[in-house]
């Protein structure tokens, strides 16, 4: 079965630049998302189409796309953003989502 | 404004069956696909499955296809999850979700959660 690959974790100090990578196979053919969620809450889309911010979400968020990765850019991290983050994608088929196994954001 | 209320969760013994369901409400259902996606505890998001707004069509993880079946009644607003042959390893959080990914939007509504434990 098709599998996104993320790193278990991520530490910055506030106001630094963290960066979360995502690989798999089928991102040249399918769009990437990525999705924050905090503890005990329901995750939430940060990023669509790769790149797009959905409209309440912060600036500091952006994500980018070159070949078989995608990567997500918090820019000046805040306490408030130490969170869990996946990255979500499809199948070549585009029928079947996946999620990558997540990445741990801690803010030191 | 969009919501997503999920229900049914609860205690079942491994081998039996349980029924969840989503009540959608603040939006044209009828025009979203939708999708089931589960989080055992400690553990990353898993999506389980997917339907069409028509209910013609509908998709499966390969570890629950043949266990567990997807549905919808548009008149009623609803999203439902039959799960059958329950296994331990079926334990979590099941979130309902619209699935907007025809308009690359991806997962962008999410409901709060309903707990499901297989245990004996």
């Amino acid at each position: 079965s098709y599998e996104l690959t993320q790193p278990p974790s991520v530490s910055v100090s506030p106001g630094q630049t963290a960066r979360i990578t995502c690989s798999g196979d089928a991102l040249p053919k399918q769009y990437a998302y990525w999705y924050q969620q905090k503890p005990g809450q329901a995750p939430v889309l940060v990023i669509y189409k790769d790149s797009e911010r959905p409209s309440g979400i912060p600036e500091r968020f952006s994500g980018s796309s070159s070949g078989t990765t995608v990567t997500l850019t918090i820019s000046g991290v805040q306490a408030e953003d130490e969170a869990d983050y996946y990255c979500q994608s499809a199948d070549s088929s585009g029928t079947h989502r996946v999620f990558g196994g997540g990445t741990k954001l801690t803010v030191l | 404004e969009v919501q997503l209320v999920e229900s049914g969760g609860g205690l079942v013994q491994p081998g039996g069956s349980l029924r969840l369901s989503c009540a959608a409400s603040g939006f044209t259902f009828s025009s979203y696909w939708m999708s089931w996606v589960r989080q055992a505890p400690g553990k990353g998001l898993e999506w389980v499955a997917n339907i069409k707004q028509d209910g013609s069509e509908e998709y499966y993880v390969d570890s629950v296809k043949g266990r567990f079946t997807i549905s919808r009644d548009n008149a009623k607003n609803s999203l439902y999850l039959q799960m059958n042959s329950l296994r331990v390893e079926d334990t979590a959080v099941y979130y309902c979700a619209r699935d907007d990914h025809g308009s690359t939007r991806g997962f962008d509504y999410w409901g709060q959660g309903t707990l499901v434990t297989v245990s004996s």
